[in-house]
């Protein structure tokens, strides 16, 4: 069974701050990992298809980058509205998420 | 504007049945492919189940195979989800996802507001 493994769970950070999330799967069963942003009592949003593939109306402070079992999400400068927690996902797996913690 | 609304949440006892509907609108629904998500209260999310276009092709994660059935009416552009001998580890929030159409990324673009399910006695 394929797991994705993302790190950290948590970070903590501050505004302007430059942000990395890695997503890790334990098989390479498929080059495209997609990411997600979920705020408190909200659905998630689509940020990044197919590895590094922006989402309409997705500010570019967004970038994904990644090939065989290992892929990363990029946050240029944290900004306030970023706040939030992270999931990858490829096909049917999601990773446990990384909560954006303001510092 | 793409919009995906669930309903049909609440309380059930353990055992019991319940139907989720998913109603979209703002796009072409019968172009896309749709899927089921949940997320129980204060963890991670769930691939449930995933249905074509046209029906023709139909999946489910283990953990509800043979009691959840996931249907789509494109005529009245609507998804429905039947989930039959609930347990308690089926409590969560679910949400219908759009899957974006760009082949083999399998990615969900437009995700619904989600319905809370509660399995309880």
């Amino acid at each position: 069974d394929i797991q994705m493994t993302q790190s950290p769970s948590s970070l903590s950070a501050s505004v302007g701050d430059r942000v990395t999330i890695t997503c890790r799967a334990s098989q390479n069963f498929d080059s495209y990992l997609n990411w997600y942003q979920q705020k408190p009592g909200k659905a998630p949003k689509l940020l990044i298809f197919a590895t590094s593939n922006l989402h309409s109306g997705v500010t570019s402070r967004f970038s994904g980058s990644g090939s065989g079992t290992d892929f990363t999400l990029t946050i240029s400068s944290l900004q306030p509205e970023d706040f939030a927690t992270y999931y990858c996902h490829q096909r049917d797996k999601f990773g446990q998420g990384t909560k954006v913690e303001i510092k | 504007e793409v919009q995906l609304v669930e309903s049909g949440g609440g309380l059930v006892q353990p055992g019991g049945s319940l139907r989720l509907s998913c109603a979209a609108s703002g796009f072409t629904f019968n172009s896309y492919s749709i899927n089921w998500v949940r997320q129980a209260p204060g963890k991670g999310l769930e691939w449930v189940s995933y249905i074509s276009s046209s029906s023709g092709n139909i999946y489910y994660a283990d953990s509800v195979k043979g009691r959840f059935t996931i249907s789509r009416d494109n005529a009245k552009n609507s998804l429905s989800l039947q989930m039959n001998s609930l347990r308690d580890e089926d409590t969560a929030v679910y949400y219908c996802a759009r899957d974006g159409g760009v082949p083999g990324t399998h990615h969900f673009d437009y995700w619904g507001q989600g319905t809370l399910v509660t399995v309880s006695s």
